[in-house]
Parts: structure tokens; C-alpha cells; sequence
């Protein structure tokens, strides 16, 4: 069945950095846009960053543009979201999301989540 | 960018009732409204998309309406399961964009 799963989380002291990974099975990954989702603890949803399905469109959050970066490994089925630069507003949980094509469709399944934890 | 307003914030309803939730939009995103479901420690389950269209396999006690700016969630005949944290979407335009969320809680 179609699986998302994300790694890379932990603690990190502001300034530094931290890259992700979400590793997807079960569909065909290079058809899906995929999507970071952020939550910080007890608070909504917020949307990060987007990748096309073959890696050339990005669209970032203004709260993460210049700092984050994502990328994808189609042969791996795995999308990375490289974080830089961390501030303390950055603590949430990270969730990988996909989206089949590029627009016009929902988030259809989403990882289990990552927490990232930015503190000193 | 697009704010997405939901309310209201909580929302406290008995088994068995009927809720609707209202989200509206900064700007017009025709259709391109989803509705989400999320209980606590999970993520998101997509319940609706296209403002109207329900998801395979999801309850038809779920309903969504509205376009343009105005859109609402309606839960009928209410069942202990329901009782979770509600977001609406909007995929018309980048950044997309969440409301803050509804928690309904049982009364």
C-alpha cells in the first residue's frame, strides 16, 4: 500500500542545520509533486515547500525561503528538504505529503511525521 | 498570499448531532478547497476535495459546499469517532495555505 516515511528528525541547536528524508513505496513516486507540511506542537498546519514530480519547480513558505531547500532522487523514490540556518520557530513536527502531477489536487497521503526540535 | 479563516475555533457537539464549519478564503480559489481530518499524534486524512467531492470510503455523513471564497464542512448523525480536529485547504495558488483548525469536541 502507499507509504510515506520520513526521517532525519531530532535536536538541533539554532544556526545549524538538518536535512530530512521522506521515502515513499507502494506508487509510482516520480508521478507525485511532493509536499512538506509543518505542525509545531498543539498549534495548525502550516505548508513549507513543494517539489515537482521531476524535481524542477520549488515553491517555499516565505517563513523557510532561503533556508530550506528541497530536492528529490527519483531512483531512490525519496525527497530530502535540506534545513538551514534553524531558528527556533522551526520546532514542529514534519510531515511529507503527496500530490499526484503538480496542481489542482489535494494532499492525498501524508507520513507519519518527523519532529524537529530547534533548541539550545 | 491566501488567508484561509476557518470557525468557528472549537465546536462542542453531542453523538448523534449535526456541525458545519465555515472557511473562507482572501481571495477567490474557485473550487480548489480540501478538507482534512486529523486526530491527535496522526496526520491529516483527506476527507473532501474540490470543495464537494467526498473521498472512497468516506462516510457520507460528511459533506462539503461552497466556491469562490465561502465554503463549509457539514458532519450529520455524529459518531464518537468523529470527534477530532478539522482543516480546510485551499490548493488554488501557491504557497498554499491551511486554516487554523476546528476542534470538535464532544459535549
Amino acid at each position: 500500500q502507499v507509504q510515506l516515511v520520513e526521517s532525519g528528525g531530532g535536536v538541533v541547536q539554532p544556526g545549524r542545520s538538518l536535512r530530512l528524508s521522506c521515502a515513499g513505496s507502494g506508487f509510482t513516486f516520480s508521478s507525485y509533486a511532493l509536499h512538506w507540511v509543518r505542525q509545531a506542537p498543539g498549534k495548525g498546519l502550516e505548508w513549507v515547500a513543494v517539489i515537482s514530480y521531476d524535481g524542477n519547480n520549488e515553491f517555499y513558505a516565505d517563513s523557510v525561503k532561503g533556508r530550506f531547500t528541497m530536492s528529490r532522487d527519483n531512483s531512490k523514490n525519496t525527497v530530502y528538504l535540506q534545513m538551514d540556518s534553524l531558528r527556533s520557530e522551526d520546532t514542529a513536527f514534519y510531515y511529507c505529503a503527496r500530490v499526484r502531477g503538480w496542481w489542482g489536487k489535494p494532499f492525498d497521503s501524508w507520513g507519519q511525521g518527523a519532529l524537529v526540535t530547534v533548541s539550545s | 498570499d491566501i488567508q484561509m479563516t476557518q470557525s468557528p475555533s472549537t465546536l462542542s457537539a453531542s453523538v448523534g448531532g449535526r456541525v458545519t464549519i465555515t472557511c473562507r478564503a482572501s481571495q477567490t480559489i474557485s473550487s480548489w478547497l480540501a478538507w482534512y481530518q486529523q486526530k491527535p499524534g496522526k496526520p491529516p486524512q483527506l476527507l473532501i476535495f474540490k470543495a464537494s467531492s467526498l473521498l472512497s470510503g468516506v462516510p457520507s455523513r460528511f459533506s462539503g459546499s461552497g466556491s469562490e471564497t465561502e465554503f463549509t464542512l457539514t458532519i450529520s448523525g455524529l459518531e464518537p469517532d468523529d470527534f477530532a480536529t478539522y482543516y480546510c485547504q485551499q490548493y488554488s495558488v501557491y504557497p498554499y495555505s491551511f486554516g487554523q483548525g476546528t476542534k470538535l469536541e464532544i459535549k
